[in-house]
């Protein structure tokens, strides 16, 4: 069964300085795709940024990267040069092989990030 | 573009009354998803859906029910609301192969059964 599991309830940051938001999943899969998504106190889930488990290189999104530990199964998203509009929650989520029928799409808890001026 | 669109956006329910949210994308989209969040937590699936006329069973789908008649339809019931089902129900697609790297998300559907 696939599980997704982010241990920080919350984090605090200074402005302008990077912040590391963890996430570790579990899956048999050999293929599968690991996704970043913001959520602002407005409601909307935004894309962050995406990374396939047979993408040989971190993913990078301006000041976002994805800090991809295969073995340790583990997806941390970096978030570099913090600005205030960074406070959000923060949600990891896990996808199975998207060649097959089975398409499932989990997230964590999430981890409500606040930047501080 | 419209994208994913959900409706209603808010509704107020009684307990035991039924209800429907439709999701309705334009995207030609293979994959859709049901979820609720309640205040606070993350998003925890309730069906999905990988084509048209399937559905399969998300981590909460117990008093839920789910319809994919239509490619870009897919909609989630309520058969006899419950308080616990006071919610935040997102809706989302996605395509096939690298066009599933992108998943998009509606405006939520705020949900409150009193």
């Amino acid at each position: 069964a696939q599980k997704i599991t982010q241990t920080q309830p919350g984090m605090f940051v200074q402005e302008k300085e990077a912040v590391t938001l963890d996430c570790t999943y579990d899956t048999s899969d050999q293929s599968y795709g690991l996704f970043w998504y913001k959520q602002p106190s407005s409601g909307e889930m935004i894309f962050l940024i995406y990374q396939g488990s047979y993408d040989e290189q971190n993913a990078t999104e301006g000041r976002y990267s994805l800090n991809f530990q295969k073995a340790r199964k583990s997806a941390n998203l970096v978030i570099s040069a913090s600005q205030l509009g960074d406070s959000a929650m923060y949600f990891c989520a896990m996808r199975g092989p998207w060649s097959s029928n089975t398409g499932k799409l989990i997230f964590g808890q999430g981890t409500t990030l606040q930047v501080k001026p | 573009n419209a994208g994913v669109t959900q409706t209603p956006k808010f509704r107020v329910l009684k307990t035991g009354q039924s209800m429907t949210l439709l999701c309705a994308q334009d995207m030609n989209h293979e994959y859709m998803y049901w979820y609720r969040q309640d205040p606070g937590m993350g998003l925890r699936l309730i069906h999905y859906s990988v084509g048209e006329g399937t559905t399969a069973k998300g981590e909460v789908p117990d008093g839920y029910n789910v319809s994919r008649l239509k490619k870009q339809n897919f909609l989630l019931g309520l058969e006899s609301a419950a308080p616990s089902q006071t919610s935040v129900y997102f809706c989302a697609s996605s395509g096939l192969d690298r066009a599933g790297n992108t998943i998009y998300f509606g405006e939520g559907s705020w949900l409150t059964v009193v």
